[in-house]
């Protein structure tokens, strides 16, 4: 079946920091792929999606491009800031589009 | 986003009780869904339904059930409520014209099963 590994947390950084978020999946076929944050108290948002191998997703300074090759969707913001506090989940899609499946989640705590 | 409610938000019951979480939204979406979500777990998909009289189970529909009373509603049960049942659940919606991988959340129940 489908799965989706992400790296573990907390990860904690201080404000302006490079932040990489690991993720990685188990698929059969062509699956889309998201990254979705949670802040404290609210539902889960779509932050950016890819659909197709080496398409890059990118919304509000944060990108992750699809790799097929090594399965993987890291997400990366070049200065994160304080508001970017929240928890990241990685997710997939499957064929059928009919299910999603969602990594364990990352918590980020970014210190001013 | 208040496009997707739920109620209650917080619930504390008692091991044996029959539980109603229910759903509703305003996004005209056909697509609902039913999430909980455990610590280091991420979301797992309890149920889902593609339009009213489409109900579907997820990956742990086990002690659960469903009804989807309108194209708005989409409510979840808990028939006798159970201690690992504690968890924060979520609804969710999507549109297949806007794609079924687009979900827009609701702000979730807090359950405590005592």
């Amino acid at each position: 079946g489908n799965s989706v590994t992400q790296m573990e947390g907390p990860v904690t950084l201080s404000e302006e920091a490079f932040l990489t978020i690991n993720c990685t999946y188990t698929a059969t076929g062509y699956p889309s792929l998201f990254w979705y944050v949670q802040y404290p108290g609210e539902g889960l948002q779509l932050l950016l999606k890819a659909t197709k191998a080496d398409d890059k997703g990118s919304n509000k300074g944060f990108e992750a491009t699809y790799r097929k090759e090594t399965t993987s969707f890291h997400l990366e913001k070049g200065s994160v800031q304080v508001s970017d506090s929240a928890v990241y989940f990685c997710a997939l899609i499957n064929n059928a589009g009919n299910m999603l499946t969602f990594g364990g989640g990352t918590r980020l705590m970014v210190k001013p | 986003d208040a496009d997707v409610t739920q109620t209650p938000r917080n619930r504390i019951t008692k091991t044996g009780k029959r539980i109603m979480l229910e759903c509703s939204q305003t996004k005209g979406h056909d697509r609902m869904y039913w999430y909980r979500q455990d610590p280091g777990l991420g979301l797992r998909l309890i149920y889902y339904s593609f339009d009213v009289k489409d109900i579907n189970k997820g990956e742990i529909s086990d002690g659960y059930s469903v009804s989807r009373q309108a194209q708005a509603k989409f409510s979840l049960s808990l028939e006798s409520a159970i201690p690992n049942q504690t968890a924060l659940y979520f609804c969710a919606t999507s549109d297949l014209a806007e794609g079924p991988d687009t979900q827009y959340f609701g702000p979730g129940t807090r359950l405590t099963v005592l």
